[in-house]
């Protein structure tokens, strides 16, 4: 499975958007990259994932090179309650179906008022 | 509302003790997971279920036990041989049984030694 890094802390200024990057360089073919936040004390939110190409949705857009070797989660207006722990994930199958995710520590998002 | 039910939200174990923390969905999903977080560390996966009556170890399996006898519920038990229990557990499900479906998490139950 994907060996992801982050880096261990990002600060965004309220209503701008934030850029979190990811390296994956050892990520196989078909591995999709996996995108979680965490609030302390509660379980991981999941946000959006991707496998190629680049995907959007209500929470944010996910950003994949076109070599796969990283990734960019970029939420666009970022507000104090996006203040979280946020994972990449690499997402390796376990075979009839399943897979599992490989939390690594993830970069700490602060948004400041 | 759909969801996954983690209870209790904070359990305390003595020693030598062996204590059970359930893990409830009514998402319909077939598969069923149990990680572990540690303070400042992401999440490690103990065990995982694919279907009823079927399931596989993760990566710290040792100590703990599960079963998985209904769809919705997958239990997990902390045993006495365990000797670091003391940690965050999350219990997750996944529908649809491919690679590109998220996990959704429950809210976690802590769990304390006295």
């Amino acid at each position: 499975d994907a060996k992801t890094t982050q880096p261990p802390s990002m600060d965004c200024a309220e209503g701008r958007a934030a850029n979190l990057p990811c390296n994956h360089s050892t990520i196989s073919g078909n591995e999709y990259v996996y995108w979680y936040r965490q609030i302390h004390s509660q379980g991981p939110q999941y946000i959006i994932h991707g496998l190629k190409n680049n995907e959007t949705n209500e929470m944010a857009s996910l950003i994949i090179t076109e070599d796969r070797k990283s990734s960019t989660l970029i939420l666009p207006h970022a507000t104090l309650r996006d203040t979280a722990v946020y994972y990449c994930i690499g997402a390796r199958g376990s075979g009839a179906g399943s897979y599992q995710l490989t939390f690594g520590k993830g970069t700490k998002l602060s948004v400041i008022p | 509302d759909g969801g996954i039910t983690q209870s209790p939200k904070y359990l305390f174990r003595k020693e030598g003790q062996n204590v059970t923390l359930s893990c409830e969905q009514n998402l319909n999903h077939d598969a069923m997971y149990w990680y572990r977080q540690d303070p400042g560390q992401g999440l490690r996966l103990i065990y995982y279920s694919q279907i009823v009556n079927d399931f596989q170890k993760g990566d710290i399996a040792e100590g703990y036990s599960v079963s998985r006898e209904k769809k919705e519920s997958f239990p997990l038990t902390v045993t006495s041989a365990q000797k670091n229990p003391t940690a965050f557990y999350l219990c997750a499900s996944m529908g649809g049984g491919v690679i590109s479906q998220p996990q959704h998490f429950g809210d976690g139950t802590r769990l304390s030694i006295l």
